[in-house]
């Protein structure tokens, strides 16, 4: 089944203690994303990458990392969780990075506290 | 400052009734449209693209105004299972970053 996929689903950590959240694909897609979702607010960007090796900041990327080494990986990784990092992330990917043209497939979100 | 703005709602419609609501947008650059489905707590989905003529998918409706930078979505005969929260998508071609709506929420009762 084609799809993306996301851990931990959902996650309580504490301030400072660095943690790694998991994004695969199995479409072969080029272009993955992170994205952070809060009340009243639309998707927001955090970081994207168009293809192997190659990554970019999005609109939100302070206090995030990234890398994609592989193409159906895409971690996401909080070096030092802070509180205002609570909230719901997505990766999506698409078939290329022209996303006028490729729809965004999105995995289940994993939800993320941080006290 | 890029933005798109929906009226967050909720919008609380009988079944089968028609329901309608706008997403507008800052940028007149913007090249591509999309309307994305995100049930409570899931991800969103693409519903359906936007394209200058207006299109339809069933019973769904999308329609692009560029002179008033708005698109708009129509659901006919709503259902129960429509109930679910409606993002508008705007793409700027120049850096292929997708700029989302914070949503509608639509609440179709029995």
């Amino acid at each position: 089944e084609a799809q993306v996929t996301q851990n931990p689903r959902y996650l309580i950590t504490v301030t400072g203690k660095k943690l790694t959240v998991t994004c695969s694909q199995n479409m072969n897609h080029e272009y993955m994303s992170w994205y952070r979702q809060d009340p009243g607010l639309g998707l927001r960007q955090i970081y994207y990458s168009m293809n192997v090796e190659v990554t970019d900041k999005g609109d939100v990327p302070e206090g995030y990392k990234v890398s994609r080494k592989e193409k159906r990986n895409f971690p996401l990784i909080l070096e030092s969780p802070s509180p205002n990092q609570t909230s719901l992330y997505f990766c999506a990917s698409s078939l290329t990075g022209q996303t006028n043209y490729n729809e965004q497939f999105f995995g289940p979100g994993t939800r993320l506290t941080v006290l | 400052r890029k933005e798109v703005e929906q009226d967050p709602g909720p919008f609380n419609v009988p079944e089968g009734a028609t329901v309608a609501f706008n997403c507008t947008y800052s940028n007149s650059a913007s090249q591509s449209f999309f309307w994305y489905r995100q049930d409570c707590r899931k991800e969103p989905k693409l519903l359906m693209s936007v394209y200058s003529s207006g299109n339809e998918d069933g019973r769904f409706t999308a329609q692009l105004n560029r002179a008033s930078q708005y698109i708009s979505l129509l659901i006919r005969d709503s259902k129960l299972s429509d109930s679910a929260t409606y993002l508008c998508v705007v793409n700027e071609d120049s850096n292929y970053q997708l700029i989302w709506g914070a949503g509608t929420k639509l609440i179709i009762k029995p």
